[in-house]
């Protein structure tokens, strides 16, 4: 268990709706990350998060914008919904376990675009 | 080109088999390689962490690591049933706040 949570875990929403995915951390780490996952392309990064206020973009981060006003929380918002956002939505933190610097998920999110 | 390239599978194995997963990858400033374990509809777990060239063992899997012909590999002996999962091959470089890139998976089962 990585100690990040995520809400909600389903989603169904319309095209041209808001979308707020929120990932929730309880061990302090600084950087936080969204990635999202479909067939063929793997994890690809939305956006990062380096402190609270200090965010960053990923390489697929057009349609999404992200916020952390407090360091167990970054939220991940989909501005206006399309079609090509229906994925499944992964958080992670950076941690330092037994000598591996390197990243930690989530449980994921699973959104649908209507 | 993808800058990690992994082959999606599925691959099916015979338990008690010697499964071999493979990532080539192009950007030759990777030094932090991982696999990552997905079981279906749960979020990846880190399995395997290596730095730079070499191999790394835990238990029943073993991480290789080639720099020079930009290859990494996962192998699991005495393969089981509950080893039926994706596997994610993934790499960063320093100073890129531990940004990481992904291939797309191997998917594999493992039949009894």
């Amino acid at each position: 268990d990585a100690g990040i949570t995520q809400s909600p875990r389903h989603k169904v929403t319309e095209t041209g709706t808001p979308v707020t995915l929120r990932c929730h951390q309880t061990e302090n780490h600084r950087y936080m990350y969204w990635y999202r996952q479909d067939p063929g392309h793997g994890l690809r990064l939305i956006h990062y998060s380096y402190g609270v206020k200090d965010t960053d973009k990923g390489e697929v981060s057009d349609g999404y914008s992200v916020s952390r006003s407090k360091t167990e929380d970054f939220l991940l918002t989909l501005e206006s919904a399309t079609s090509s956002q229906t994925s499944v939505y992964f958080c992670a933190i950076r941690a330092v376990r037994a000598s591996t610097d390197t990243q930690y998920f989530g449980p994921g999110t699973r959104l649908t675009v209507l | 080109q993808k800058e990690v390239e992994q082959d999606p599978g599925p691959l099916s194995v015979p338990e008690g088999a010697i499964v071999s997963l493979n990532c080539t990858y192009s950007n030759s400033a990777f030094q932090y390689f991982m696999w990552y374990r997905q079981y279906s509809r749960k979020g990846p777990e880190l399995l395997m962490y290596t730095y730079s060239s070499g191999n790394k063992e835990d238990g029943r899997f073993t991480a290789q690591v080639d720099k020079s012909s930009k290859y990494i590999s996962l192998f699991i002996r005495d393969s089981q049933p509950s080893d039926s999962a994706t596997y994610l091959c993934a790499m960063s470089y320093t100073g890129t706040a531990s940004k990481l890139t992904f291939g797309t998976g191997t998917r594999l089962q493992v039949t009894l």
